[in-house]
């Protein structure tokens, strides 16, 4: 059964620190991995992509790895500003299917 | 394009009552997913759905639940009876009918509140 986590569970930095965001699974035989970002009360936004077969995405101050053999992804932001404060989760597809596993979250706050 | 709409977005239900919620998918979306988030939890997956037909409902609870997909109108979800335990934030996303490939786009969301 697959499972995913995510640590740490909460952070809080001040402006303009470079942070890392761990994922970890269990089962490595994923289709592809993405990481959200979650405002309180609104829904889901999609911020990276990574295909199985590819080792990182990058847009903008944000950059995702994938290491499928160990099962970790890492979320890297760059130079993190307030408006980064969010819940960040990955969520894992498994081949042949669309359902997603997902992480329970880094609840991350930036301050000024 | 509107995306993912769901409503409401907030609803208060007592113990023992109804609650309905509804997703209209994107438009030339056609599959439909339904998501459940807890207080302080992941989201979890309860049923996958297409028009008319439940394609995986391994994440739904075996009772008081259901979900439909109809031909005309939107996907609904339903909670008979419902308990404190339901309260949580229902997500819905849809996809194009091409499996694997797509990237869910999520709607913000339905907050079900049970006193």
């Amino acid at each position: 059964k697959q499972e995913v986590t995510q640590i740490p569970a909460a952070l809080s930095v001040p402006e303009g620190e470079n942070l890392v965001l761990n994922c970890s699974f269990t089962d490595s035989a994923i289709y592809n991995l993405q990481w959200f970002r979650q405002d309180p009360g609104k829904g889901l936004t999609s911020l990276l992509l990574i295909q199985s077969s590819q080792r990182e995405q990058t847009s903008g101050r944000l950059n995702a790895s994938l290491d499928k053999s160990s099962g970790r992804s890492t979320l890297y932001i760059a130079a993190s500003q307030p408006g980064d404060s969010a819940t960040y989760l990955c969520a894992v597809r498994l081949y042949n299917t669309d359902k997603l596993i997902f992480g329970t979250g880094t609840r991350l706050q930036v301050f000024p | 394009n509107a995306g993912v709409m769901q409503n409401p977005r907030h609803l208060v239900r007592r113990r023992g009552q109804e609650a309905r919620l509804r997703c209209s998918p994107m438009k030339g979306h056609s599959h439909v997913y339904w998501y459940r988030q807890l207080p302080e939890e992941g989201l979890k997956f309860m049923v996958y759905l297409q028009k008319e037909n439940i394609i995986d409902e391994s994440g739904m609870p075996k009772e008081r639940f259901s979900a439909e997909f109809p031909k005309e109108g939107p996907s609904i979800l339903r909670i008979q009876q419902v308990v404190r335990g339901d309260s949580a934030a229902y997500f819905c996303a849809s996809s194009q009918p091409v499996v694997g490939a797509n990237v869910l786009t999520f709607g913000a969301g339905s907050r079900l509140t049970v006193l």
